[in-house]
Parts: C-alpha cells; sequence; structure tokens
C-alpha cells in the first residue's frame, strides 16, 4: 500500500465549476500534511498546510480527518489558471529525520 | 517566500558521461537539503537527504557512487550523476528546508537531465 494515496485522475470540469480531490495516507504518526500545487515541467510549489480544524485560503478549503487519515481539497469557482497536478503530501518523521512523502498526485484540467 | 536556485535548468549529455547539479538557497541558510527525482507522470521520488558538513543519507535502492551529494556550505548542495545512463534521465529536484517556528521546505524549480 503506498503511503499516500491519491486519485490520479484526471479530472476534466468547466470553469466555474466546483472540484473535490481527496487524499489518503497511512502512516498514523504522520505530522503535518499539505497541498502542493504542480505545473507541468515545474517545481511543485506548496497551495496550503492541512488542519484539523480546517482551513480556508479564498477559493480553496483544505480539511484533515485525523481519524480517518483523510485529507482533502475543495476548490471553488474554478479557473482556467487552476488546471495543474495538485499533490497530498505528508511529513513524517522516518528513522529520525523528517521527510515529506508525495502522493501520486491529481490532474485537474479546466476548460472554457 | 525563500528563493531556490539550481543549476542548469536543463542538461543533455553522453551516456557515460557526468553531470553535476547545482542547488542554492538565496536568502536563507537551509539547514537541511533534499534532492528528488520525477520521472513523467510520476510523483517525486526522495532520493537522498544532505545536512551540511556530514555525509548524504540515502533513500533504499539509491546508489551513492552513482549520485554523489556535496554540501559544502548551508547554502549549496551539489548532485552529481555519475556515468549516466539513459535510465537516469529524468527531472531532478531540489529542496531545501528552514526550522524555525516552524518546518517550512522550499523547492529549487528543477534540472531536466536527459542521457543520450
Amino acid at each position: 500500500r503506498k503511503e499516500v494515496e491519491q486519485d490520479p485522475g484526471p479530472f476534466n470540469v468547466p470553469e466555474g465549476a466546483t472540484v473535490a480531490f481527496n487524499c489518503t495516507y497511512s502512516n498514523s504518526a504522520s505530522q503535518s500534511f499539505f497541498w502542493y500545487r504542480q505545473d507541468c515541467r515545474k517545481e511543485p510549489k506548496l497551495l496550503m498546510s492541512v488542519y484539523s480544524s480546517g482551513n480556508e485560503d479564498g477559493r480553496f478549503t483544505a480539511q484533515l480527518n485525523r481519524a480517518s487519515q483523510y485529507i482533502s481539497l475543495l476548490i471553488r469557482d474554478s479557473k482556467l489558471s487552476d488546471s495543474a497536478t495538485y499533490l497530498c503530501v505528508v511529513n513524517d518523521l522516518i528513522q529520525g529525520a523528517q521527510k515529506l512523502v508525495f502522493g501520486q498526485g491529481t490532474r485537474l484540467t479546466i476548460n472554457p | 517566500g525563500a528563493v531556490v536556485s539550481q543549476h542548469p535548468s536543463w542538461v543533455i549529455c553522453k551516456s557515460g558521461t557526468s553531470v553535476k547539479i547545482e542547488c542554492r538557497s538565496l536568502d536563507f541558510q537551509a539547514t537541511t537539503m533534499f534532492w528528488y527525482r520525477q520521472f513523467p507522470k510520476q510523483s517525486l521520488m526522495l532520493m537522498a537527504t544532505s545536512n551540511e558538513g556530514s555525509k548524504a543519507t540515502y533513500e533504499q535502492g539509491v546508489e551513492k557512487d552513482k549520485f554523489l551529494i556535496n554540501h559544502a556550505s548551508l547554502t549549496l548542495s551539489t548532485l552529481t550523476v555519475t556515468s549516466a545512463h539513459p535510465e537516469d534521465s529524468s527531472f531532478y529536484i531540489c529542496s531545501a528546508r528552514v526550522i524555525d517556528k516552524r518546518v517550512r521546505q522550499y523547492f529549487g524549480p528543477g534540472t531536466r537531465l536527459t542521457v543520450t
């Protein structure tokens, strides 16, 4: 079983739609959680951290359920510029070192 | 946010040659630097972790004699791919971590390596 699992998609949605991504992680001791965005042939960029209380940044809402080991990302009123691959990332303590573990990524295309 | 640079951004080399990739944290000192590799349509895979002045820690399955990592200062780490083969063609991304009140990790723009 992969440590961080995502639906790879692709998701194709019309502009203005609401889209939701899900992610599960296997290590119950994982310490912190993030969503990154990666454009084609570019490096990942931090979109937002994810907290149990849930957090919102403009059109983006992230949620963490520690009991279910489940992370979500909701994008409202999607824009063409939201087209990218969204990576679910977990920060784990592995053999005494903190390491980011990446999901496979979910590819999103917003259509005009 | 903090800036991490990588050089070169892309490189084409012949089989059997070596390629060095530099990673620099431009406006901060990184306690730890990471090297990742990403094949097409796959996610980032951690290759190794390096701390300034000490030997790198390699992930399982990564050959330390093939992927030489040097972390000479708090702002510079280098990855040398020795005796490159076509299967080493990939997108190599470095990342630098700062730990103050919280853990923050910044990624370089990546280096696309093509071995012919």
